[in-house]
C-alpha cells in the first residue's frame, strides 16, 4: 500500500462546476496535510493546509479532513480553466520530519 | 523577490559526467530539501538539512551528495551521472520550528542525461 494515494486522473470538470479531489493516507498518526498545485513545467505551489478534522475554506478552495477514515479532500468551487493543473496531496507523518507526496491528480477544466 | 532559487534551470550532460545544482532561499527558513520528480510526476524526497545538519537521507545512491554551506544554501552534487538520473530536481525550504512544516519550492532543474 502506498503511503499517500491519489487517483491519477485525468479528472475532467466543466467550467463553473465543483471539482472534487481525493487522497487517502496510511499513517494513522499523521498530523499535517497539504494540497499543492503544479502547473505543467512549473514547481509545486502550496494552496491549502489542514491540521484538524473538518473543513477549512479559503476562497474557492475547501479542504476536508477525516482522520478516522484517513482521508483528505480538496473541493474547488466555480472551477475555472486556470485551475487545470496537477494537484498533489502531501502528508506529514507521525514519526518523521519529511512530507510524503501522492502521485497527483490531473485536473482539466473544460470551457 | 525570488524566495527559493535554483541554478541551472536546465542541465544536459553525458553519462558518466559529474554535475552540481545550486539552491538558495531568502525566506529565513531553517530547513531545506531536495526532491526528485520523475517522468510520472512522482515527487520523492532525497535529502533534508536543518541548519546545515543532515536530517533526512532517503535511499539515494551515494553518487548524490548534498552540501549545505549555510542554512540559506543547499547544493546537490551528482557523480558519474546515469540515464536514470534524468528528472526534474526541486529544492524546497520550510520553517523547521514551525509546527506545520509548509514547504516552498524552487523553480526546478531539469536534468537530462544522454
Amino acid at each position: 500500500q502506498k503511503e499517500v494515494e491519489q487517483n491519477s486522473g485525468p479528472l475532467s470538470v466543466p467550467e463553473g462546476a465543483i471539482a472534487s479531489l481525493n487522497c487517502t493516507y496510511s499513517d494513522r498518526g499523521s498530523q499535517s496535510f497539504f494540497w499543492y498545485r503544479q502547473y505543467s513545467g512549473k514547481s509545486p505551489e502550496l494552496i491549502m493546509s489542514i491540521y484538524s478534522n473538518g473543513d477549512k475554506e479559503d476562497g474557492r478552495f475547501t479542504a476536508q479532513l477525516n482522520k478516522a477514515s484517513q482521508y483528505v479532500s480538496l473541493l474547488i468551487r466555480d472551477s475555472q480553466p486556470s485551475d487545470s493543473a496537477t494537484y498533489l496531496c502531501a502528508v506529514k507523518g507521525s514519526s518523521a520530519s519529511k512530507i510524503i507526496f501522492g502521485s497527483g491528480t490531473r485536473l482539466s477544466i473544460r470551457p | 523577490d525570488t524566495a527559493v532559487s535554483q541554478t541551472p534551470k536546465y542541465l544536459v550532460t553525458q553519462m558518466g559526467n559529474d554535475k552540481s545544482i545550486k539552491c538558495e532561499q531568502n525566506l529565513g527558513h531553517d530547513t531545506m530539501y531536495w526532491y526528485k520528480q520523475d517522468s510520472k510526476k512522482f515527487l520523492k524526497i532525497m535529502f533534508s538539512y536543518n541548519n546545515k545538519e543532515l536530517i533526512i537521507n532517503e535511499t539515494v545512491p551515494n553518487r548524490f551528495s548534498p552540501k549545505s554551506p549555510d542554512k540559506a544554501h543547499l547544493n546537490l552534487h551528482i557523480n558519474s551521472l546515469e540515464l536514470g538520473d534524468s528528472a526534474v530536481y526541486f529544492c524546497a525550504s520550510s520553517q523547521r520550528l514551525a509546527e506545520y512544516n509548509e514547504q516552498f519550492f524552487g523553480p526546478g532543474t531539469r536534468l537530462t542525461v544522454l
